[in-house]
C-alpha cells in the first residue's frame, strides 16, 4: 500500500490560493491519488482524482509530476467555508483490485478572515 | 446529498449488546466501504464489499462482521460492545472495487454507555 504524507495544519486568508502537498513514495503503476475534504461530524466528500499531469475541476486542480511520488491539491481563491480536514489517498483503480484505500491523518485547513 | 443513506443516523446503546447498522449505496455503486472514526483514531477503514462479495478488510474487530446483500445494501454489525467503540460510522460507495471515487454517507452516531 502506498503510504502518503502531509502537512498536519494549514493556515490561509480568504481569497488566497491554497496549496497541499501529498508525498507518496512508493505508489504502484495502477494507483490513482484521490483527494477528499471532511468537515466535523460529515461523511468525506470526493474532491477530484487523476493519475498524472494536471486535474482540473470546478472546485480545485491537481497537479501530479511526471515522478507521480507527490501530487498537490490547489484550492483557488478560498473562503472560510473550505477549512476543513483535507485526505489525500493513494489506491488502485482497476475492477478486480482487492485493495484498502487507507486515509491519512489528513491536513487541517484553517480559512481565516 | 451524496446518495448514500445510512440508518439510524444515532444509536445508543449498553456495554455487551448488539447493534446493526444499516447502508443504502448510490443508485449503481457496486463496492461498499464501512469505516470508523473516533476522535484518537481518525477515519480507519473497516472492510469493503463488491457486488455481495467481500473484497479487502481492514481494522475490522472480530466483534465486527459485516454483508452486502443482493440488492446491495449493506448491514455492519457490532456485538459484545465496549465503550471504545463509540465513534461515527461511515459507510461510502463506489462504482468500482477501489481507487474510484467514494461517496459517504452521512454516518450513524455510535454511543455505548
Amino acid at each position: 500500500l502506498a503510504k502518503t504524507t502531509q502537512p498536519i495544519s494549514m493556515d490561509s486568508y480568504e481569497g488566497q490560493e491554497v496549496n497541499i502537498t501529498c508525498s507518496h513514495n512508493n505508489i504502484a503503476t495502477n494507483d490513482y491519488i484521490t483527494w477528499y475534504q471532511q468537515f466535523p461530524s460529515q461523511g468525506p466528500r470526493f474532491i477530484i482524482q487523476g493519475y498524472k499531469t494536471k486535474v482540473t475541476n470546478e472546485v480545485a486542480s491537481l497537479f501530479i509530476p511526471a515522478d507521480r511520488k507527490s501530487s498537490t491539491l490547489s484550492l483557488p481563491r478560498v473562503s472560510l467555508s473550505d477549512t476543513a480536514v483535507y485526505y489525500c489517498l493513494v489506491g488502485p483503480a482497476f475492477p478486480g483490485s482487492a485493495r484498502q484505500l487507507t486515509f491519512g491523518s489528513g491536513t487541517q485547513l484553517t480559512v481565516l478572515p | 446529498d451524496s446518495g448514500v443513506t445510512q440508518t439510524p443516523k444515532h444509536l445508543i446503546t449498553a456495554t455487551g449488546q448488539r447493534v446493526t447498522l444499516r447502508c443504502s449505496p448510490r443508485s449503481g455503486d457496486l463496492s461498499v466501504y464501512w469505516y470508523q472514526q473516533s476522535l484518537d483514531q481518525g477515519l480507519q477503514f473497516l472492510i469493503q464489499y463488491y457486488n455481495g462479495e467481500e473484497r479487502a478488510k481492514g481494522n475490522i474487530l472480530e466483534r465486527f462482521s459485516a454483508q452486502q446483500f443482493p440488492d446491495l445494501h449493506s448491514e455492519l454489525n457490532l456485538s459484545s460492545l465496549e465503550l471504545g467503540d463509540s465513534a461515527l460510522y461511515f459507510c461510502a460507495s463506489s462504482v468500482g472495487t477501489g481507487g474510484w471515487a467514494q461517496y459517504f454517507g452521512p454516518g450513524t452516531r455510535l454511543l455505548v454507555l
